[in-house]
């Protein structure tokens, strides 16, 4: 199997503090995404990072990618109640198979 | 706004008894998919279509089947629901494979 795995599976830290999630995956990919999951609800996409990239940025969120490793981490700075959430890397495979894999989660709790 | 709308968001069936979830989209997404998501656990693929091509992961249960009339909507049906098949239900879509999915806020099935 493909799934990747999430690192640490729970992670509670006070408000202001950064948060990281690291995942790590098996076969080589073209594109690792993160999603955010609020409880109940449906995954939003928080961003995308190809196989040729090493590092991205979106407001608060870094991403890292190491292809060398099958790695990729996530970091949140000043962490928000809000942030409260599950986190769920996906990997697309370069088999041209046309879907993701997502890895196991990590829950975040943020607390105020 | 552009987005993917699931109903019903809550689903109560009878062991047995067929069910059918549905899914439409106004992004107008070459690609639909279909996730079964269980308690604290990643989204398993079930389906996907690129277009009107079906895409069946091997190892979704000959139980659950899924329908796309056309580019918008996308149904999944389960003809006999038994008790594990209790879960979260997520379609998503995407312009184009492998890219970012968009989904819907799920609908959370309970067999009874």
């Amino acid at each position: 199997s493909q799934q990747g795995e999430e690192d640490p599976q729970a992670l509670s830290i006070q408000e202001g503090e950064n948060a990281t999630m690291n995942c790590s995956y098996k076969t080589s990919i073209n594109n690792l995404q993160w999603y955010r999951q609020n409880s109940g609800r449906g995954l939003v996409h928080l961003i995308l990072i190809r196989s040729n990239e090493r590092e991205k940025h979106s407001g608060r969120l870094r991403v890292t990618l190491d292809t060398s490793k099958k790695s990729s981490s996530l970091l949140i700075t000043a962490s928000r109640a809000a942030d409260t959430a599950s986190y769920f890397c996906a990997t697309e495979g370069n088999f041209g198979n046309e879907k993701l894999t997502f890895g196991t989660g990590t829950r975040l709790t943020i607390i105020p | 706004d552009a987005m993917v709308i699931q109903n019903p968001r809550y689903q109560v069936t009878q062991f047995g008894k067929p069910v059918t979830l549905s899914c439409s989209q106004t992004l107008n997404h070459n690609v639909m998919y279909w996730y079964q998501q269980k308690s604290s656990q990643a989204p398993k693929l079930l389906f996907h279509y690129y277009d009107k091509d079906f895409n069946n992961e091997a190892d979704t249960p000959d139980n659950f089947q899924s329908r796309r009339p056309n580019t918008s909507f996308c149904f999944l049906d389960i003809r006999s629901p038994g008790l594990g098949d209790a879960a979260m239900y997520l379609c998503a879509t995407s312009s184009f494979a492998g890219e970012t999915q968009y989904f819907g806020p799920g609908t959370r099935l309970l067999v009874l």
